[in-house]
């Protein structure tokens, strides 16, 4: 069965606390990107990865990291340093061959720090 | 910079008549325009996409158009029914293989 998994769906962290998100992907795509969601608002870009043990910055990197040593992989880890994580956070993939810009969201972890 | 503006932001439209989002981009490079539908709580899903060669895609009640001269698009809905309720949002491409978002539109059909 194909596709973009991310746990937790929920995930509940004290202030000052560093916290993982996982995203996984069977599609054998070669792209992944990060977005951060706020109530009823559009989608903000944080990293993305065109290939293996390679990732850029997106619009709003700061107070994030993200690692890709799997081409299946993408952690997003959300730092102490990110002054507002509480926020929907969706990851996709693309195949990225010629053309092909479409990207395929996972269901989405909703980060609450308090 | 690079920039999508999508309108209306809500749209409220009674069951059985159609609906219709505009998308503005800003990149003349643009040449993919995908619009997914997104449900409460849920990510995003792609439901309609037309590529720069192309004006107009249809797929059943939904439809795409595209006008590559005023650099805007729109997605159509016809006869729309309660499970269309949900948050449309567009995209153009860049030529970083990155999708450039509109703020979405608030689609709800009334009974």
């Amino acid at each position: 069965d194909g596709g973009i998994t991310q746990s937790p769906k929920y995930l509940f962290r004290k202030e000052g606390q560093n916290v993982t998100l996982s995203c996984e992907q069977n599609l054998n795509h070669d792209a992944m990107y990060w977005y951060r969601q706020d109530p009823g608002q559009g989608l903000r870009l944080i990293y993305y990865s065109q290939i293996v043990n390679d990732f850029q910055k997106g619009d709003i990197a700061e107070g994030y990291s993200v690692s890709r040593e799997k081409k299946e992989s993408f952690p997003l880890t959300v730092t102490s340093a990110q002054k507002n994580p509480t926020a929907f956070y969706l990851c996709a993939s693309s195949p990225r061959t010629s053309g092909s810009y479409e990207q395929y969201f996972g269901p989405g972890t909703r980060l609450t720090v308090t | 910079g690079e920039n999508v503006e999508q309108h209306p932001s809500t749209l409220s439209v009674q069951e059985g008549d159609s609906a219709v989002i505009k998308c503005t981009y800003s990149d003349s490079a643009s040449n993919y325009f995908p619009w997914y539908k997104q449900e409460l709580g849920k990510g995003p899903q792609l439901i309609i996409d037309i590529r720069s060669n192309v004006g107009e895609k249809k797929d059943q009640r939904i439809a795409v158009t595209l006008n590559k001269t005023a650099k805007h698009f729109s997605l159509h809905i016809t006869e729309t029914q309660p499970e269309d309720s949900a948050v449309y949002f567009c995209a153009a491409s860049n030529s970083n293989y990155q999708l450039i978002w509109g703020a979405g539109t608030k689609l709800i059909i009334k009974p």
